[in-house]
């Protein structure tokens, strides 16, 4: 069965400084990646996915995310963040050929500025 | 364009009462999920459905049920609550298993 563990529960970071969210799986066949967003008091939105090819995935807002399958990461990144990335960020697997999406426990990102 | 609609938006309870929250989608996507949202916890898949006439159990089934009778409508039912179905619940849709989910905007239930 897949799942998937967020290392950090909470990062807190000033404005400006680059910021890493660490997300580690488990599956035993291909995976299928994700990272969403939820800004307070709202649903989660897609910041990026990875399903095959370059494992080095952009998405919305300056996110990336770079997908290493000998470490089973899919870690997200972003250079330089603003005080409205301000959020609780999923990860998330899908695995196989089951409809089934799993989600990590959620990282907090608290800019400050 | 509506999206994924769920109602009601806040619930309270009492211990062994049943309810059902709704769900709507008007984009004629093929998978739709529940999931509870608890502190620290992440999101707990309930059950999902690829298909009109097709459920399927997630991660945290126990103490509920769904139906897809339509491709529109995934209404998640809630039988004999318990304090430990205090949550926040998320209805989501997808076109395919791939792609992205859409959220609605959660429903509050408080069981007391």
């Amino acid at each position: 069965a897949q799942s998937v563990t967020q290392l950090d529960s909470q990062v807190p970071v000033f404005e400006e400084a680059p910021v890493e969210l660490r997300c580690n799986y488990s599956s035993s066949v291909s995976v299928y990646l994700f990272w969403y967003v939820q800004y307070p008091n709202q649903g989660l939105q897609l910041l990026l996915k990875y399903l095959s090819g370059s494992t080095l995935v952009k998405g919305i807002n300056g996110f990336e995310a770079e997908f290493n399958k000998s470490q089973t990461s899919f870690h997200l990144r972003k250079p330089s963040v603003h005080i409205s990335d301000t959020a609780e960020y999923f990860c998330a697997v899908h695995s196989g050929n089951t409809g089934k999406l799993i989600f990590g426990q959620g990282t907090t990102l608290q800019v400050k500025p | 364009n509506a999206g994924v609609t769920q109602t009601p938006k806040f619930r309270i309870l009492k211990i062994g009462q049943s309810m059902t929250l709704q769900c709507t989608q008007d984009m004629n996507h093929n998978y739709m999920y529940w999931y509870r949202q608890d502190p620290g916890m992440g999101l707990k898949l309930i059950y999902y459905s690829v298909g009109a006439g097709i459920t399927d159990k997630g991660e945290v089934p126990n103490g509920y049920n769904v139906s897809r009778s339509t491709t529109e409508d995934f209404p998640l039912r809630l039988e004999l609550a318990a304090p430990s179905q205090t949550s926040v619940y998320f209805c989501a849709s997808s076109y395919s298993r791939l792609l992205e989910l859409f959220f609605g905007e959660g429903s509050r239930l408080t069981v007391l």
